[in-house]
């Protein structure tokens, strides 16, 4: 079953617009992390959140996490054509073993 | 520089055959996992590995097999494809942490006829 639920499960913006992706999940955390994928490439990571953070920055990224609501929500400020992809949510359950549980993922797509 | 490959990249096999895909990382990692990406499924775990001579069924296993004889390699075996195996598999490693990040190979499309 999936831990974690993106959404929206797409979004198409203009250039310059912020970009807000939201995840929820299941069961208590370590962590949590979002990764993106460019069509046709493998995942890469973007950036993690501890269970004990509410807030992390990276560049143009912030991520916040509410443990209380089993939420959390990716910001892309200033998105670039170059930003489209797909981009997931990935939860490391407590006592989990490091084992990352995906959500089926937010297409974004940034038009010029 | 470190990195993971799989291979092959693209596959196609008939129903019945043995498959096996290669995953071979350079990162020294002692964590490895096979994940297969299907539409509206995202990611799931198929098996992975802690270390050597250490295998674990994840969230899909059926079907599938894994060995792990030294820590650079976790190939993937379908023992007897199936088209309900048809998919996109990702292999990823990662330090052996509580708050580790994956780092994934370009994936192996795999179509079975």
């Amino acid at each position: 079953s999936q831990q974690g639920e993106e959404d929206p499960q797409a979004l198409s913006i203009q250039e310059g617009e912020n970009a807000t992706m939201n995840c929820s999940y299941k069961t208590s955390i370590n962590n949590l992390q979002w990764y993106r994928q460019n069509s046709g490439r493998g995942l890469v990571h973007l950036i993690l959140i501890r269970s004990n953070e509410r807030e992390k920055h990276s560049g143009r990224l912030r991520v916040t996490l509410d443990t209380s609501k089993k939420s959390s929500s990716l910001l892309i400020t200033a998105s670039r054509a170059a930003d489209t992809a797909s981009y997931f949510c990935a939860t490391d359950a407590t006592g989990g073993g490091n084992k990352l549980t995906f959500g089926t993922g937010t297409q974004l797509k940034v038009e010029l | 520089d470190a990195e993971i490959t799989q291979s092959p990249r693209h596959k196609i096999t008939e129903t019945g055959r043995q498959v096996t895909l290669a995953c071979h990382q350079t990162w020294n990692h002692n964590n490895m996992f096979w994940y297969r990406q299907d539409l509206g499924h995202g990611l799931r775990l198929i098996h992975y590995s802690y270390g050597v001579q250490d295998t674990n069924k994840g969230e899909v296993s059926d079907g599938y097999s894994v060995s792990r004889s030294n820590t650079e390699d976790l190939p993937l075996t379908l023992e007897s494809a199936a088209s309900s195996q048809t998919s996109v598999y990702f292999c990823a490693s990662s330090e052996t942490s509580a708050n580790g990040e994956l780092f994934f190979g370009e994936g192996s499309r795999l179509t079975v006829l």
